[in-house]
């Protein structure tokens, strides 16, 4: 089984301020990688695919890096709305994995 | 617009079976498979299984083996997920999420909390 360790679990940024979050997985993972934005009570969004691509309609203040092991979530000129719980999940294998979540709050 | 809509909140006792749906909308339901992923207060995400809505294969998680069944009915587009022998442990919300085998999710229901408690 792929363990997947995300980091931070708890982030604050300022509205502008760009971030990353980590997830780096146990074994390589090609670019099976997918992250999701979850809100309070609605379901997850899809974000990013295949590691780097963005989903159709996402903001493109979102991007995806990194290959084999070691991903990262960037989000540069963060605005209010993205208040959101961000995790990752790993699709090469089964059982298919996820991250512990990052809670990020907007100051 | 694709939906995946899942039932109310259950509460059950340790030892009963929950019995979960998720009916989905916005495109064809026989193209893609359901997921199933819960994730206990306080915990991350646990990905249960999955079903293929086209012919019914499933693969679940081995830790959950012989006490889940998810099916599908493909008149009424909706997918169900059951799990059974229900342990305090089992508390958690569960999410239903299109995908195909071997991808990710892409849409995800809304969650349905299911609590087991005597």
């Amino acid at each position: 089984e792929t363990t997947l360790t995300q980091s931070p679990a708890f982030m604050s940024a300022t509205p502008g301020d760009k971030v990353n979050i980590s997830c780096k997985a146990s074994q390589d993972i090609d670019d099976d990688m997918n992250w999701y934005q979850q809100k309070p009570g609605e379901a997850a969004i899809f974000i990013i695919q295949e590691a780097t691509t963005l989903v159709p309609g996402i903001p493109p203040r979102f991007s995806g890096s990194g290959y084999g092991t070691d991903f990262t979530l960037t989000i540069n000129n963060i605005e209010s709305e993205d208040a959101a719980y961000y995790f990752c999940l790993q699709h090469d294998n089964f059982p298919h994995t996820f991250g512990q979540g990052t809670k990020l709050e907007i100051k | 617009q694709v939906q995946l809509v899942q039932s109310g909140a259950e509460v059950k006792k340790p030892g009963a079976s929950v019995k979960v749906s998720c009916k989905a909308s916005g495109y064809t339901f026989t193209s893609y498979g359901i997921s199933w992923v819960r994730q206990a207060p306080g915990q991350g995400l646990e990905w249960m299984g999955w079903i293929s809505a086209y012919n019914g294969n499933t693969n679940y998680a081995q830790k959950l083996q012989g006490r889940v069944t998810m099916t599908t009915d493909t008149s009424t587009s909706t997918a169900y997920m059951e799990l059974r022998s229900l342990r305090s442990d089992d508390t958690a919300v569960y999410y239903c999420a299109r995908g195909r085998y071997s991808y990710g999710p892409d849409y995800w229901g809304q969650g349905t909390l299911v609590t087991v408690s005597s």
